[in-house]
This record gives structure tokens, C-alpha cells and sequence, in this order.
């Protein structure tokens, strides 16, 4: 069954660092992968979608980069600041017209 | 312009009881999306309706079922809740049926089952 892996633990990092955040998909072939942004007792918020003719794709501190052979997609927050402290969920979709969610990954960027 | 907004927040409910959670989309928005998240998990998919037609439906009993109006809102129904039913329960919706687009997702409806 297709199988969506995302840091099962928190990701702890210093204010300023690079953030870099893993999702891990297998028995799938998405084309195209989205993350998102949730916090605490509030719903998933849209970040980035790139599809798998795109190697990469660029927001503001945002990077995304999706490797098809590695069936992986990274997910990098430059200048990481208190605020961007959040769990980041990332969500592959395609052909089974449904987007399938990771657990997600606890960010938190220490002052 | 409102975003997806959820009804109720919050309910508790006891096993065996039915539920209906109510969505709005964004305006504009033709396709609504339903999700369960339990806790330290990602959202798992439960229904999507385009246009008042099912468009896709997730590994879930037929307990669950929904239905879109008219105006796009949609309703989600539980029957005969059980205490694994307990969750956060979110609506999403987005201009088309493909979900190679912007999922914009409410708050989400917090159902305790005791």
C-alpha cells in the first residue's frame, strides 16, 4: 500500500539555521506534491505544490525539491525564525485523485 | 473573503449517537473536500464532492456518508459513532475536482465521542 514517511521526530533547530524537512513516499508515483503548514487546533495551510516535471520550487524562505528516482521531496525554510515553529505536513497526489497526508514533522526554532 | 469555515468547533457526543458537521466553502469554490486527523497523525481523506457529485471516497465504513448543495456547502454524517471516531474532522475546498491545486482548509469541527 502506498506509504507517505515524514521525521517522526521533532525537528529542533536555532533561530537563523536552514530548517530541512524529509517526506519519503513508496508504492507510489505522484505527480505532483504539496506541503503544508498546521498549527496547534487549526486547520492545514497551503505552502508549496511542485510537480514531478519540476525539480524545484521557490517562496519567499521556502524551497521545495522533489526527486522522483529517490521518491523524495525536501522541504528547506532559510533564515528559520520562532514563528515558523509548526508541524509541516507534506502530501503527494496524483493518480488516485486524492491527496495522501504524512504524519507530519513538529518544527521548532529556538531564540 | 471568508475562508472555509466549519460548524459546529467543537461537539461531544456518546457512542451509538449520530452527527452531522456542516462546511462552507470559499465563495466560488465548486469542490469540498472531507478529512479525519487524530491526534499526531496527518489528515486522512473521507470524501470528495464536485459539482454535488461524489468525486472520490476513502477507505472509511459506510457510517460515514455527505452530501454537497447547491450552494457547494456540505454536510458530513457519522452514524453510529464509536469512540474511534473521536477526532478532528476538516473540510477543505478548492476551485476545481483536481487535487493538483490549492486545498484550503477550514478549522475544523473537534468531535469527542465518550
Amino acid at each position: 500500500s502506498q506509504k507517505i514517511e515524514q521525521n517522526s521526530e521533532a525537528l529542533n533547530i536555532q533561530e537563523g539555521k536552514t530548517a530541512t524537512l524529509t517526506c519519503n513516499y513508496t508504492n507510489y508515483s505522484p505527480a505532483y506534491l504539496q506541503w503544508y503548514r498546521q498549527d496547534p487546533g487549526r486547520g492545514p495551510v497551503f505552502l508549496l505544490l511542485i510537480r514531478e516535471n519540476e525539480k524545484e520550487k521557490r517562496k519567499e524562505r521556502l524551497k521545495v525539491t522533489f526527486d522522483t528516482t529517490l521518491k523524495q521531496s525536501l522541504f528547506h525554510i532559510t533564515a528559520s525564525q520562532p514563528a515558523d515553529s509548526a508541524t509541516y505536513l507534506c502530501a503527494p497526489g496524483g493518480a488516485t485523485n486524492k491527496l495522501i497526508f504524512g504524519t507530519g514533522t513538529l518544527l521548532a526554532v529556538q531564540p | 473573503d471568508a475562508g472555509v469555515t466549519q460548524s459546529p468547533t467543537h461537539l461531544i457526543k456518546t457512542r451509538g449517537q449520530h452527527v452531522t458537521l456542516r462546511c462552507s466553502p470559499i465563495s466560488g469554490h465548486k469542490s469540498v473536500s472531507w478529512y479525519q486527523q487524530v491526534l499526531g497523525q496527518g489528515p486522512q481523506f473521507i470524501f470528495q464532492y464536485y459539482e454535488k457529485e461524489e468525486r472520490g471516497r476513502g477507505n472509511f465504513p459506510d457510517r460515514f456518508s455527505a452530501r454537497q448543495f447547491p450552494n457547494y456547502s456540505s454536510e458530513l454524517n457519522v452514524n453510529a459513532l464509536l469512540l474511534g471516531d473521536s477526532a478532528l474532522y476538516l473540510c477543505a475546498s478548492s476551485s476545481g475536482p483536481d487535487f493538483g491545486q490549492p486545498q484550503h482548509f477550514g478549522d475544523g469541527t473537534r468531535l469527542s465521542i465518550l
